[in-house]
């Protein structure tokens, strides 16, 4: 069974701190996702990762695929008030079977103004 | 909004009762998947359809069945209910099954089994 740990699972932190959430699995994945969930809504995609090593930025996230394609972080500057919400990590093996996402336990920040 | 349109929003239903969620994916996706989210489970693949075919499966209990028309609307049909599957519900849609076609979520079906 693959599985894949988020830490922290809670975080709590004022506007314009920088805070790092951790995905980590002893699988490997073909490729990385992290969503964005708020209450009362389906989780949305924020970003893909594929290449082992892989770092994409959106705005002021920014997202690593491990080398070995086994774990993945997500960097938040200058957090927001509106950047709190759960935040969830998912993988998959891809081909297709690709939408058979294995999701992380999720992470719940909350910015405080 | 995502496009994929969930009825109903609330089911309140009680135990050994069956109920069917209903899932309209994006206009054009062939993909559905379902998910299940749990307080203690986090949120779970259960199945997949592409174009009417069962392609993937999860964690999904025999007493779980789900399907794909012809028009590419899903169903979930949930029978001899337990207090355990009070749960979120999502569904899902694609275009195909690759990472080059993201998932899309709906707002989900909140069921509660009393």
């Amino acid at each position: 069974t693959q599985l894949l740990e988020q830490s922290p699972q809670f975080l709590s932190i004022q506007e314009g701190e920088n805070l790092t959430v951790y995905c980590n699995s002893s699988s490997v994945f073909s490729s990385l996702q992290w969503y964005r969930q708020e209450p009362g809504e389906g989780p949305v995609l924020l970003v893909t990762v594929v290449t082992g090593g892989e770092v994409k930025k959106l705005k002021r996230l920014t997202f690593q695929f491990g080398d070995a394609r086994k774990d993945s972080s997500l960097h938040i500057t200058a957090a927001q008030p509106g950047d709190t919400g759960l935040y969830l990590c998912a993988g998959t093996t891809g081909g297709t079977s690709y939408g058979k996402l294995t999701f992380g336990q999720g992470t719940i920040l909350t910015v405080h103004p | 909004d995502s496009g994929v349109t969930q009825t109903p929003k609330h089911l309140i239903t009680a135990t050994g009762q069956r109920v069917t969620l209903r899932c309209s994916p994006r206009s054009g996706d062939l993909s559905v998947y379902w998910y299940q989210q749990s307080l203690d489970q986090g949120l779970q693949f259960l199945i997949q359809y592409y174009n009417g075919e069962e392609r993937a499966k999860g964690n999904i209990l025999e007493r779980f069945s789900a399907q794909q028309f012809p028009d590419l609307h899903s169903e979930l049909n949930l029978s001899s209910l337990e207090l355990g599957d009070s749960a979120l519900y999502f569904c899902a849609s694609s275009y195909e099954g690759s990472y080059n076609s993201p998932l899309h979520f709906g707002n989900g079906t909140r069921l509660t089994v009393t």
